[in-house]
């Protein structure tokens, strides 16, 4: 089965310093991965995906994160955190098919302190 | 403008009523999606529909049914509500089918008394 894993339910920061929120996957097939942003009382937004190529994908408000096969990780970084990063972060995996059904992971509050 | 919507923001009711909510998208997006997300923050896919097709329906209560309109127009129609329903409800739409992002509504917070 298709799962996602987010080992930390939270994540505490200083602004300014790097950041990173992990996320480990499990799927049979190639792995399409997604990391979400969920700020209070709102939906998700979309920060950036993984397909095929580049190891290191590049997404919104200066995120990144990196691929790793052997690790079945996708962790999600940032160089410099900002207090405004604080929010909820939810990895998701799309199970094989092309419905696209994503599976989340249970998502890691991130605290970016002044 | 809003590119996915849901009406009504907040549904407070009580057990044993029926109620709906209501999504739309002006994207030109041709699938659309209803997730939960429990009072942990875990977010469940319930339904998707592919121009008007349903495509994926999860195990969830036949008290919950979808239906589609149109491609724009996504609705959440619930039977008999139940105390565990209690959890806010996303819509979201995407381009297509696979893998692609999927945009989301602000959520209906519903609250069964």
């Amino acid at each position: 089965a298709q799962s996602v894993a987010q080992p930390e339910d939270q994540v505490n920061v200083a602004e300014g310093n790097p950041l990173t929120v992990k996320c480990t996957y499990s799927v049979s097939g190639n792995p399409y991965l997604f990391w979400y942003v969920q700020y209070p009382n709102r939906g998700l937004q979309f920060l950036l995906k993984y397909i095929t190529g580049d190891n290191l994908v590049k997404g919104s408000y200066g995120f990144e994160a990196e691929f790793n096969k052997s690790q079945t990780s996708f962790h999600l970084k940032k160089p410099s955190a900002l207090v405004s990063d604080s929010a909820l972060y939810f990895c998701a995996v799309s199970v094989s098919g092309n419905t696209g059904k994503l599976i989340f992971g249970q998502g890691t509050t991130l605290q970016v302190k002044p | 403008d809003t590119a996915v919507s849901q009406t009504p923001k907040y549904l407070v009711t009580q057990m044993g009523n029926d109620k709906s909510i209501k999504c739309e998208q002006n994207l030109g997006h041709d699938t659309m999606y209803w997730y939960k997300q429990d009072s942990k923050k875990f977010l469940k896919i319930m339904f998707s529909y592919n121009n008007k097709e349903l495509i994926i329906n999860e195990t969830v209560p036949n008290r919950f049914s979808p239906k589609s309109p149109d491609k724009a127009h996504l609705n959440l129609h619930i039977n008999s509500l139940e105390l565990g329903d209690s959890a806010v409800y996303f819509c979201a739409s995407s381009l297509r089918t696979g893998v692609n992002e999927q945009f989301f509504g602000p959520g209906t917070r519903l609250t069964v008394l």
